[in-house]
């Protein structure tokens, strides 16, 4: 089983919608975890860290956070075509080792 | 100056070549790290050094020979590689490696080898 698991795509949704991207991990114990935003020929950027059960807020992003279930999702509102990237899910293990396991990505494309 | 630079952007080498990626640093920071990063698969840790010292080598086979002589430069020596180490190299600095999953990265270095 892979540590951390995302579709990777591509998730195509129309201009001004929701994105809904997922993630699960398979460390029970895991804390940390996090969003990166890679465009195409650049490097990743993080752009949402999460830590508690529930929904954390930050302009258009929403990161949900369930670890019974251990999965974690980032949902983008009014999606414009510049959030077409891929994003990566990434899960910093429970030993807080400052290790992060990523996952593959899931491209978004965001069609005008 | 951008936060963290890797030189030389793209890289073409023969499997018999010595070369070396370089990363600098201009955060302030104490953790830094190199990641590979291959089509189709997730970023994967290579190494971590903390104040210098390296404390993490993720069995990285031994052609990869990491250097860290401050906590502003990371070098990635390389020697002897195969066509399966051609990726795209990411440099990454953290403010610690105690684990805050905050990381700065670099632009990369693309390499290929024939």
């Amino acid at each position: 089983q892979k540590e951390v698991e995302q579709n990777s795509g591509p998730l195509s949704v129309p201009e001004g919608a929701i994105a809904s991207l997922n993630c699960t991990y398979s460390d029970r114990g895991s804390q940390s975890f996090f969003w990166y935003r890679q465009y195409s020929g650049k490097s990743p950027e993080l752009i949402m860290s999460i830590y508690s059960n529930g929904d954390k807020e930050d302009g258009r992003f929403t990161a949900q956070l369930n670890k019974a279930s251990q999965y974690v999702s980032l949902l983008i509102r009014d999606s414009q075509p510049s959030d077409s990237a891929t994003y990566l899910c990434a899960v910093n293990l429970s030993s807080n080792t400052g290790k992060l396991i990523f996952g593959q990505g899931t491209t978004l494309q965001v069609k005008p | 100056e951008t936060g963290v630079t890797q030189t030389p952007r793209h890289l073409v080498m023969g499997m018999t070549n010595k070369k070396s990626l370089k990363c600098e640093q201009h955060l302030g920071h104490n953790a830094m790290y190199w990641y590979k990063q291959s089509a189709k698969k997730p970023l994967e840790l290579m190494f971590v050094y903390s104040l210098e010292e390296r404390v993490e080598n993720n069995s990285v086979p031994s052609r990869f020979s990491p250097e860290c002589p401050n906590s502003s430069h990371l070098f990635l020596h390389l020697h002897t590689l195969q066509p399966e180490d051609s990726a795209l190299y990411l440099c990454a600095s953290s403010p610690s490696s105690g684990g805050t999953g905050e990381l700065f990265f670099g632009e990369g270095s693309r390499l290929t080898v024939l």
